[in-house]
């Protein structure tokens, strides 16, 4: 159980062009989500929480307009990096809170973002 | 400014003996402890979280948890060849999976066969 699953997991764009990134709880409801960011060789980032029905709260230093975050429903939530440029390149990963009485968070597969 | 620190290694071990991996963390208010293992281009997989002092095992693996000096560490025993990946330290304020973690860079650590 607990399966945390993110489409896609690879994308390869041109500079200028908006990626959305899908990120679904499979088997739990999750009204949590976070966004994280890893840059090779560096440690994952968190960029952003994710909550079901409300506006996401983002880092300091991660600007909302460029990297929009819906969280529509209980086992969805979407990343859509606008205008992407290439230092937009990374590693992007989701994870999910666990449903309650599990205390850690599931993440998913990652998707890897190569901006040309 | 919260932050995780951890030797970057690599921390190269003999199969079969124990390895031991490291971390500190500088907010005193952290709450929540977790060892995750990342093999080279996959995300983190849980290992263990702990939030209590002291020690908690699980398998060939224990973590140990230091409030007062502030320290987090993770024992490998009988160390394998598949256990070679980065280990990353992580962090939170709250109790769980509440809030988004804070990680340290990771140890990559060598199995030798």
């Amino acid at each position: 159980g607990a399966v945390v699953s993110q489409h896609p997991s690879w994308v390869i764009c041109k500079s200028g062009t908006s990626v959305k990134i899908e990120c679904r709880s499979l088997d739990f409801q999750a009204t949590t989500m976070f966004w994280y960011r890893q840059f090779p060789k560096q440690s994952l980032m968190l960029m952003a929480t994710s909550n079901e029905g409300s506006k996401a709260t983002y880092e300091q230093g991660v600007e909302k307009d460029k990297f929009l975050i819906n969280h529509a429903s209980l086992t969805l939530s979407t990343l859509t990096v606008t205008s992407a440029h290439p230092e937009d390149s990374s590693f992007y990963i989701c994870s999910a809170r666990a449903p309650s009485g599990r205390e850690t968070q599931y993440f998913g597969p990652g998707t890897r973002l190569l901006v040309l | 400014q919260k932050e995780v620190e951890q030797n970057s290694g690599p921390l190269s071990v003999p199969e079969g003996a124990i390895a031991s991996l490291n971390c500190t963390y500088s907010d005193r208010g952290s709450q929540s402890f977790f060892w995750y293992r990342q093999y080279s281009g996959k995300s983190p997989e849980l290992i263990m979280f702990i939030y209590s002092n002291g020690d908690k095992e699980d398998g060939r693996f224990t973590a140990q948890l230091n409030k007062a000096s502030q320290y987090v560490s993770l024992l490998i025993r009988d160390s394998q060849p598949s256990d070679s990946a980065t280990y990353l330290c992580a962090v939170s304020y709250s109790g769980g999976g509440a809030d988004g973690l804070t990680f340290g860079k990771g140890t990559h650590l060598i199995i030798q066969p």
